[in-house]
């Protein structure tokens, strides 16, 4: 069963520590992303990687940071620096090219205390 | 950069009233994607349109794209509970996709 997963689904941390989500996807999608969503606004890009060991920033890097060891997985760490991290995180993939669809894991949402 | 507006932000309908969402940007467009997200879920795609004056239709749902690539709407005939949520338009930019602000979709019964 393809698809794309996301754990965990609600996750608490206190302010100042770094937290790391996870999402992996089984689709054999190159390209990767990950989007920051607040309560009744649309989606902003946080980071995209289009190839293993490659990713460049989005819309609001600042804050957080990822890596693209493998090509199923697309780990984002929330850090200290990002100053309003309580959202809620969506990972999605696609094929590599203009007329590809995205496939959305369920979201993990995050909140710091 | 570029930019995609949706319109309305909200709707609210009375069941198997009619509703549209408008997508509009100021630069041509190589193609537009729509999703869903229902509440508390995640966006879920529901087509794709390439081609300038692209109309193409799943049930209740008519998706228009404009002859000039630079606007997109979704119709929904006849609204029900179960369309409840928020409608994104979408493009391809370069290595990246766009979305837009969405409009949310209540439906009262």
């Amino acid at each position: 069963d393809g698809g794309i997963t996301q754990s965990p689904k609600y996750l608490f941390r206190k302010e100042g520590q770094n937290v790391t989500l996870s999402c992996e996807q089984n689709l054999n999608h190159d390209a990767m992303y990950w989007y920051r969503q607040d309560p009744g606004q649309g989606l902003r890009l946080i980071y995209y990687s289009q190839i293993v060991n490659d990713f460049q920033k989005g819309d609001i890097a600042e804050g957080y940071s990822v890596s693209r060891e493998k090509k199923e997985s697309f780990p984002l760490t929330v850090t200290s620096a990002q100053k309003n991290p309580t959202a809620f995180y969506l990972c999605a993939s696609s094929g590599v090219g203009s007329t590809n669809e995205q496939f959305f894991g369920p979201g993990t949402r995050l909140t710091v205390l | 950069g570029q930019q995609v507006m949706q319109i309305p932000q909200y709707q609210h309908v009375q069941e198997g009233e009619d509703f549209t969402t408008y997508c509009n940007s100021s630069t041509t467009l190589s193609n537009i994607q729509w999703y869903k997200q229902r509440p508390g879920g995640h966006p879920v795609f529901l087509i794709q349109l390439v081609k300038s004056g692209e109309v193409k239709k799943q049930k209740r749902l008519t998706f228009q794209f404009g002859e000039a690539k630079k606007n997109s709407s979704l119709h929904i005939t006849a609204t029900q509970t179960t369309d409840v949520g928020t409608y994104f338009c979408s493009f391809s930019g370069t290595y990246k996709y766009i979305f837009g602000t969405g409009t949310r979709l209540k439906v009262l019964a």
